[in-house]
């Protein structure tokens, strides 16, 4: 299957500071999504890119498919921002989803 | 609409034992999927169906069965539950394999003991 690397592990950040995570993948993808773990445990689907770049109030996302990596922006954090950030992909050629290990944000007020 | 709705939200099963974990969604999703949640190692997975009657096996599928006999359902069964399937399991729907706008439900947290 696909290899998917986030980096980095853990973050802590500061209320209002900035951050980027990123997303590195093994193969060609034809899908990529990214998700928010609350810390309730509930996943929100936050973005599909599989290539481009879009913006979401505060988040925004790039993907750069033909060098296989995606990143997440996060602008001035908030408490709310806390949680695990996953990134996901799907091959050309598969049905199947892998996810990376996760991102951890903690902010702190 | 609910979305995606798992029940039960916890369970305690004693290792034999067998279970069925319930996956409905009402948004007329074809794709659908099961995903067990440990610690450190993402979300990996185990069954997947591409519409009604088609499924297929993921990552992790020992020790596991689906089901799809309606576009709304997926059960995940545990045959004999073991210690290593506690976990946290996730249902996720999508209108199809290569669109975005995954749906999670809620979870449902397992102890086998």
């Amino acid at each position: 299957g696909i290899q998917v690397e986030q980096s980095p592990p853990d973050l802590i950040l500061q209320e209002g500071a900035n951050s980027t995570l990123r997303c590195n993948f093994s193969d060609s993808v034809n899908n990529l999504q990214w998700f928010h773990q609350n810390p309730w445990g509930q996943l929100i689907n936050l973005f599909y890119i599989p290539s481009g770049t879009k913006q979401n109030g505060r988040l925004s996302a790039t993907t750069v498919a033909t060098e296989r990596y995606s990143l997440l922006y996060i602008s001035s954090s908030q408490t709310t921002d806390s949680g695990v950030y996953f990134c996901a992909v799907s091959s050309n050629t598969g049905n199947q989803f892998y996810f990376g290990t996760g991102t951890s944000l903690t902010v702190i007020p | 609409n609910a979305g995606v709705t798992q029940t039960p939200k916890f369970q305690v099963l004693k290792t034999g034992q067998s279970m069925t974990l319930q996956c409905a969604q009402d948004m007329n999703h074809e794709y659908m999927s099961w995903y067990r949640q440990d610690p450190g190692m993402g979300l990996r997975l185990i069954h997947y169906s591409v519409g009604a009657g088609i499924t297929d096996q993921g990552e992790v599928p020992n020790g596991y069965n689906v089901s799809r006999s309606t576009t709304e359902d997926f059960p995940l069964r545990l045959l004999s539950a073991a210690p290593s399937q506690t976990s946290v399991y996730f249902c996720a729907s999508s209108p199809d394999r290569a669109y975005g706008g995954y749906t999670f439900g809620s979870g449902t947290r397992l102890t086998v003991v």
